[in-house]
């Protein structure tokens, strides 16, 4: 069976520090992870994905991932947080067989000016 | 290119009828996924269209149905709502049907049983 898990319901960071927002992740097999962002009243937005390769995955609006084998994690980070980065993060892993996404239950980062 | 579009996207309906989303996918976009949030549940997996075939399906009872035409448009369908059944639906279109792919999500139809 496939899932992520979000420890952190809430992360507060002070704007222009770095912010770190955690994923660890339980799969048979190779991981398809994902991260996507929701701001309110709307849909999720594709961030990032590791499928292979370089475990630092770069993505949209300056976010990057770093994929960790041996602690099962895939942490999103950004060097300089904005107060527009504020909103609601989900970790995500394809399911290899069904294809479809099974999330975490989210992250809501604020973004203190 | 558009986005995922739904419609509409805000919906209320009372307990005991029916009722009918629709999603068009990114042209192009074969597949076309649709998944249930909740404040309680979060993110559930609805089912899974692709040549107008449901390929895949959550776990959720049959008054949850879908269909998808041969323009890849897809359309869900509840019968008999109940209180529960209000959430926001959220369709997501994919290019193929493959582990490395991205989906790409609408703004999702806000249903509020009464």
């Amino acid at each position: 069976a496939q899932s992520v898990a979000q420890p952190e319901d809430q992360v507060n960071v002070a704007e222009g520090n770095p912010l770190t927002v955690k994923c660890t992740y339980s799969v048979s097999g190779n991981p398809y992870l994902f991260w996507y962002v929701q701001y309110p009243n709307r849909g999720l937005q594709f961030l990032l994905k590791y499928i292979t390769g370089d475990n630092l995955v770069k993505g949209s609006y300056g976010f990057e991932a770093e994929f960790n084998k041996s602690q099962t994690s895939f942490h999103l980070k950004k060097p300089s947080a904005l107060v527009s980065d504020s909103a609601l993060y989900f970790c995500a892993v394809r399911d290899i067989g069904g294809y479809q996404f099974y999330f975490g239950t989210g992250t809501s980062l604020t973004v203190i000016p | 290119k558009a986005g995922v579009t739904q419609t509409p996207r805000y919906l209320i309906k009372t307990r005991g009828q029916q009722v009918t989303l629709s999603c068009s996918p990114i042209s192009g976009h074969r597949s076309v996924s649709w998944y249930q949030q909740t404040p309680g549940q979060g993110l559930q997996f609805l089912f899974e269209y692709f040549s107008e075939t449901q390929r895949n399906k959550g776990n959720f009872p049959g008054r949850f149905s879908g269909r998808q035409f041969s323009n890849s448009r897809s359309e869900m369908n509840v019968s008999t709502l109940e209180l529960g059944d209000s959430a926001l639906y959220l369709c997501a279109s994919s290019l193929e049907r493959a582990v490395n792919t991205e989906a790409f999500f609408g703004q999702g139809t806000r249903l509020t049983v009464v």
